[in-house]
Order: C-alpha cells, then structure tokens, then sequence
C-alpha cells in the first residue's frame, strides 16, 4: 500500500474543473515537495506540476497545484477530452524513498 | 531536446538477471547537477520508484529492491544501466528512465523515456 493516498478514479463532465486529492505524512507530503504527473493511455508519465504548483513549459494554466499539511491538490479546468487520463502524485519520504501515490483514472463526461 | 530511450530484452527467465539500459541523447549525462532514474510500472499498476545515480556513480534504491538492484553509469556512451537480481513474474512492468531533478525539497521527475516492457517468463 503506497504512503500516498489518491482515489482510484474520478470523473467529471467536460467544461467543468476537477480537482484530485493526494494524502500523505508528516514524513512526506509535509516536509516535501509533490510532483504530479499525466500518463495518457499507453504512453509514458509527464510531468504536470513540481514543487507543489510550478508549471513546465508548455504545460497550460488549467493545470494547477497546490499543498497544504499532509496533503496536496491537483486542479483541472475546463475538463477536455483529452485529459482523460491516469494522474499520479509523487514525493520524497524521510524512508529514504521516492513514492507515488496509486493513481487516480480521471473520466470526462 | 533532451531525450531518453529505453533498451534490452523483452523477456527474461524466472531467477535469472534483468538488464536494460537508457540511451540519453541531447545533453551529458554528466552537466547540469542532474541525477538519472528508473521508475518501473506492473501491468495495470502503479508507478514505483526503483533507484536513482549521479554521474559520478552514487546510487540510491529503493529499500525494498535495494538487495537486487545494481546501477551503473557510462558517460563514455552517455547512458546508464540497471540490473534486477533473482527476478519473479512481480518484476514484470514496464521499466522507464527519467532524469530526477533532486536538490534541496524539490524532487521530480522530467522528462521521461517511452518505458520498456520487461515480461519475467519461462
């Protein structure tokens, strides 16, 4: 069982904003920074936020993230098809450890 | 663009060895400060991380895998390598590549390779 806690799947109707929950520790999430990451069907994870809401080039301002606590948060707006995808958050735990959260299947309506 | 492509056998026997290696193309592996990693994904699973190498050779594994992991770097053919021991059908996933920006609080990982299936069978 991972130490990041994200619900198996999600969905939503296109237009409208989503935002999916990521839970951790005191021992992660709360000392750490989170990465979020998109993997499309049958493609390798890209990187969609770091450092708990920064944007790499060329990744739209739908996209956000946020942190607070033991938790973080990542926002979609303007829901499209083609964000139908799984979403993945990640961090750094003091186990000596990166980890990932299981992963949430987002559907759009 | 920097890029990175995975490589090695597609199939490998119950206890024997799993090799494959990533290929970095449009930049030294040895500029920037970066670190260099393997995140390897069962089928219709989740992401987990498998260890991470500096240029200079320093390896960090998983604790969990730490006893069958082995990875190396060659700067010369600006690529590195991993190696899983004793390997089980558990170990079957796809196996990605991916530069790890790890300084201070900040760790992600950018870009990534196109993943290679590695399928643990007789």
């Amino acid at each position: 069982q991972s130490l990041l806690s994200q619900p198996p799947s999600m969905s939503a109707a296109a237009g409208q904003k989503v935002t999916i929950p990521c839970s951790g520790r005191s021992s992660n999430i709360g000392r750490n920074s989170v990465s979020w990451y998109q993997q499309l069907p049958g493609t390798a994870p890209k990187l969609l936020i770091y450092d708990n809401n920064k944007r790499p080039s060329g990744i739209p301002d739908r996209f956000s993230g946020s942190k607070s606590g033991t938790s973080a948060t990542l926002g979609i707006t303007g829901l499209q098809t083609g964000d139908e995808a799984d979403y993945y958050c990640g961090t750094w735990d003091n186990s000596l450890n990166v980890v990932f959260g299981g992963g949430t299947q987002l559907t759009v309506l | 663009q920097l890029q990175l492509q995975e490589s090695g056998p597609g199939l490998v026997k119950p206890s024997a060895t799993l090799s494959v290696t990533c290929i970095v193309s449009g930049d030294s592996i040895s500029s920037g400060g970066y670190y260099w990693g393997w995140i390897r994904q069962p089928p219709g699973g989740g992401l987990e991380w498998v260890g991470s190498l500096y240029h200079s050779g320093s390896t960090y594994y998983n604790p969990s895998l730490k006893r069958r992991v082995t990875m190396s770097v060659d700067t010369s053919k600006n690529q590195f390598s991993l190696k899983l021991s004793s390997v089980t059908a558990a170990d079957t996933a796809v196996y990605y590549c991916a530069r790890r920006h790890w300084e201070e609080l900040s760790d992600y990982f950018d870009p990534w390779g196109q993943g290679i299936l590695v399928t643990v069978s007789s």
